[in-house]
């Protein structure tokens, strides 16, 4: 299987500051047809997970421009520009190239 | 307006089987990739199980297969996920997810609770 490991694995963060979150596979997510599935996701307390990010850079509809994402082949990160309290949460990263699709074990995002 | 509604959680013996279900609106059912994705209390996310109904496309985790099976009702626009033999490991929340845009899990629903336990 497909393995990611996300660093840190906590980070607490001054409010406007930036943030960065770093997602490692042990094998390349480029995929046959040329893209590249790695997804971010977002699970704020007591809630389901959203998807902030797919195929590495494209945001999803409704996902504030301070969240963006890069990356290739196995080496990933999700970047938050200016901390807000609402971006509190675990932050996961995923792929969705090799079956099983796989997460990483996630970030815990604090306000410092 | 995409919408996911699972059911059918609740509290069952090691051994014992749930049927879970999920209530989709908004898009075209059969023709995504849908999936089942657990989390187990203070744990991270795994992915179950998915389907394409169109493609005839199923897969399982190792954890689950033999044990679980996944399935479409496209004239009810359901989703079921069969779970046999369960073990307290299953215990867990279950999600169901909708792929979009060409990539998992773009929707989510608010999950259903399944707990394994004598």
């Amino acid at each position: 299987d497909v393995v990611l490991t996300q660093s840190p694995l906590s980070l607490p963060v001054t409010l406007g500051q930036p943030a960065s979150i770093s997602c490692r596979s042990s094998q390349s997510l480029v995929y046959s047809d040329g893209n590249t599935y790695l997804n971010w996701f977002q699970q704020r307390p007591g809630q389901s997970p959203r998807r902030l990010i797919y195929k590495v850079s494209r945001r999803d509809s409704g996902v504030p421009d301070r969240f963006s994402g890069s990356g290739s082949g196995t080496d990933f990160t999700l970047k938050i520009s200016r901390v807000e309290a609402e971006d509190v949460g675990v932050y996961y990263c995923a792929q969705g190239t090799l079956w099983p699709w796989t997460f990483g074990q996630g970030t815990k995002v604090e306000i410092k | 307006q995409v919408q996911l509604v699972e059911s059918g959680g609740g509290l069952v013996k090691p051994g014992g089987s749930l049927r879970l279900s999920c209530a989709a609106s908004g898009f075209i059912f059969s023709d995504d990739y849908m999936s089942w994705i657990r989390q187990a209390p203070g744990k991270g996310l795994e992915w179950v199980s998915y389907i394409n109904s169109r493609l005839g496309i199923i897969d399982y985790a190792d954890s689950v297969k033999g044990r679980f099976t996944i399935s479409m009702d496209s004239a009810h626009n359901s989703m079921y996920l069969q779970m046999n033999t369960l073990r307290a490991e299953d215990t867990a929340m279950y999600y169901c997810a909708r792929d979009n845009d060409g990539a998992a899990a773009g929707n989510w629903g608010q999950g259903t609770l399944v707990t394994v336990s004598a």
